[in-house]
């Protein structure tokens, strides 16, 4: 099945800085990868996705790039604001599947 | 869209109870997903309604627990004599068709703490 993982577990940043959270996915057959956060005591929230035919997609101080033939895909996150302080998770799942498969998490914190 | 709820928002138990957590999908979705969060990490997939058909439960689903959706609206999962293994926060989430085409929705969850 399914293995996804994830790096740093932590993320410090100063404000105005970029942050950058990477993922590997195990799985050749899984073309969907969507980027959830998580406040504290609120359950995760879609941020972005993208799909396996799509190399990047910007929406706009976040973006995702996907390297399928590495198995690797990375948010970054430019401008970064206080309110942007919380827990990433990527993830993955094929299209047809419904099982959508969580990495550990990144907890980000953006200094003031 | 008024969102996935879920109730109790928290639940103490002592050890060897019972308990049950509902959870209220966005109307217009078909699909229903249970995962459990324990602190520190990724959501984990426990099982998934498509309407009112259990389709899929994860090795973590131990017989003591069992999910329902009569009727392919809310859903409850039940833990029957509970551990303290079993300390936890569980998510609901809902999406409008298959997982791997549209978003999942989650809740805001159950904390469960077994004493």
């Amino acid at each position: 099945g399914e293995n996804v993982e994830q790096h740093p577990s932590t993320l410090s940043v100063q404000e105005g800085d970029s942050a950058v959270i990477k993922c590997t996915y195990s799985d050749s057959a899984s073309n969907y990868f969507p980027w959830y956060k998580q406040e504290l005591g609120k359950g995760p929230q879609l941020i972005i996705d993208i799909r396996s035919n799509v190399g990047e997609k910007k929406d706009q101080r976040i973006a995702v790039t996907l390297n399928k033939t590495a198995k690797h895909f990375s948010l970054h996150i430019t401008e970064t604001q206080p309110e942007d302080s919380a827990v990433y998770f990527c993830a993955a799942t094929e299209t047809s599947y419904d099982k959508v498969i969580f990495g550990p998490g990144t907890s980000l914190s953006v200094i003031p | 869209d008024t969102g996935v709820s879920q109730n109790p928002r928290h639940k103490i138990t002592k050890r060897g109870q019972n308990v049950t957590f509902r959870c209220d999908p966005i109307s217009e979705h078909n699909r229903l997903y249970w995962y459990r969060q324990t602190l520190g990490q990724g959501p984990e997939f426990l099982t998934y309604f498509q309407n009112e058909a259990q389709l899929e439960k994860s090795r973590l689903l131990s017989d003591r627990f069992s999910a329902e959706r009569p009727k392919g609206s809310f859903s409850t999962l039940e833990i029957q004599r509970t551990e303290q293994g079993d300390s936890a926060m569980y998510l609901c989430a809902s999406s409008r068709t298959v997982a791997g085409d549209s978003p999942l929705h989650f809740g805001n969850g159950t904390r469960l703490t077994v004493t």
